[in-house]
């Protein structure tokens, strides 16, 4: 299974503290995507990441990516209370015709 | 148009019941793909449409039924559901399946409760 695990399951900050999530996943992936969830809504897509690429930056988002390691980070800088929600990483396999995978997925509560 | 709707955002059915639900894209994508979503769980792939035929079935239950009328809609049709399907239902669509990069735009989802 393609399946990520990420980590922390759970993650409350302060306001304008930077947030950190982690996800490892298991086989090769072609690339690595992050959405964010609010409370029973749909997913919306932050950023992706390729397979060889190592960091991205989009905003207040840095992602990274570990291809030895299979993992990826998300940092949020600066948080905002209107960041609070479910972050989800999914990685789609590489060759041919993939689903995308998502991981188990991080609650973020962002305390004004 | 970068937006995918749902219809109806709520829903509650009998287990005798007979229902659909909808999704509508209008970007031109040629990819469509139902996701079953359980509290506090990551999305689970149900199916997916490319150019408008079925091409992934991940072993779902056959009280569930797919329909891709045309390239923008994309309905499940709900017969004989159990308590246990109750969950949010997604519906997403990206430009293609196999293009290298594609990153996968969801609508709000239907809640589904089943009595």
């Amino acid at each position: 299974s393609q399946q990520g695990e990420e980590d922390p399951q759970a993650l409350s900050i302060q306001e304008g503290e930077n947030a950190t999530m982690n996800c490892s996943y298991k086989t090769s992936i072609n690339n690595l995507q992050w959405y964010r969830q609010n409370s029973g809504r749909g997913l919306v897509h932050l950023i992706l990441i390729r397979s060889n690429e190592r960091e991205k930056h989009s905003g207040r988002l840095r992602v990274t990516l570990d291809t030895s390691k299979k993992s990826s980070s998300l940092l949020i800088t600066a948080s905002r209370a209107a960041d609070t929600a479910s972050y989800f990483c999914a990685t789609r396999g590489s060759g041919g015709y993939q689903k995308v995978t998502f991981g188990t997925g991080t609650k973020l509560q962002v305390i004004p | 148009d970068t937006e995918v709707t749902q219809t109806p955002k709520h829903l509650v059915m009998g287990m005798t019941n007979k229902k659909s639900l909808k999704c509508e894209q209008h970007m031109g994508h040629r990819a469509m793909y139902w996701y079953k979503q359980k509290a506090k769980k990551p999305p689970e792939l149900m199916f997916v449409y490319s150019y408008e035929k079925l091409s992934i079935n991940e072993s779902v239950p056959s009280r569930f039924s797919p329909e891709c009328p045309n390239s923008s809609l994309l309905n499940l049709h709900l017969h004989a559901l159990q308590p246990e399907d109750s969950a949010l239902y997604l519906c997403a669509s990206s430009q293609s399946v196999t293009r290298g990069v594609s990153e996968q735009f969801f609508g709000p989802g239907t809640r589904l409760t089943v009595l």
